[in-house]
């Protein structure tokens, strides 16, 4: 079965540290990869998306991911995080399959940035 | 993007009892999705709302318990029928366009079954 693995469930930060946040996937064809975030109390927005092309995309608040084909994996990285940071941030895939339009989810991570 | 609303924001209801939540994006949109996710838990599929058709369901959901409707492009409920404390979670309703493959999130609701 496909799925999305998120390897820190729980990361806490300082501020100006770097961050790298890990998500790997089980699918062997074409997909469409995402990272949302869910600051406290807000709803899931999209932070960036990659469908093709160069495999470094750049998303909103600094946030960069790279996608490595032969690793499965779509991390997800900031140079320097800040107190705001502090959110649930969550992997998904869409395996591009016919007309599949479904995301399948990574479990999320918690971070935490102190300041 | 899209806005997407729903109604209501948050409920408690009463075991037995059944809950319409509301989803209204502010524009047309292709697919629309609902979601169940507990509390700082990932995001489990409900169903994909099909307009004009019955709704796609996956498993180990039902339309008895989970129906669903969809009028328009811009409009879809979902119902929690029979509420047990274990429906008590929050229920996000999503949309996509054609072509663009990124899902826009509604506020969610959040439901307590006592």
């Amino acid at each position: 079965a496909q799925s999305v693995s998120q390897h820190n469930h729980h990361v806490i930060l300082s501020e100006a540290a770097s961050l790298e946040l890990g998500c790997n996937y089980s699918y062997g064809g074409t997909v469409n990869l995402f990272w949302y975030v869910q600051y406290p109390g807000q709803h899931l927005q999209l932070l960036l998306k990659y469908f093709s092309g160069d495999p470094l995309v750049k998303g909103i608040k600094g946030f960069e991911a790279e996608f490595i084909k032969s690793k499965f994996s779509f991390n997800l990285r900031k140079p320097s995080v800040q107190w705001s940071d502090t959110a649930e941030y969550f992997c998904a895939v869409n395996p591009r399959a016919g007309n599949n339009r479904k995301l399948i989810w990574g479990l999320g991570t918690s971070l935490a940035v102190n300041p | 993007s899209a806005v997407i609303s729903q109604k209501p924001s948050r409920d408690i209801c009463q075991r037995g009892t059944s809950l319409t939540i509301q989803c209204q994006v502010d524009s047309q949109v292709t697919m629309m999705f609902w979601y169940r996710q507990q509390p700082g838990q990932s995001l489990t599929l409900i169903a994909t709302a099909n307009q004009g058709s019955e709704a796609t369901y996956e498993s180990g959901f039902v339309i008895d318990k989970f129906p669903i409707s969809r009028p328009n492009l811009t409009f879809s409920t979902l119902t929690v029928s029979n509420m047990s404390p274990e429906d008590s979670s929050i229920y996000l309703c999503s949309a996509d366009r054609a072509g663009h493959y990124e899902q826009y999130f509604g506020p969610g609701t959040r439901l307590t079954v006592t």
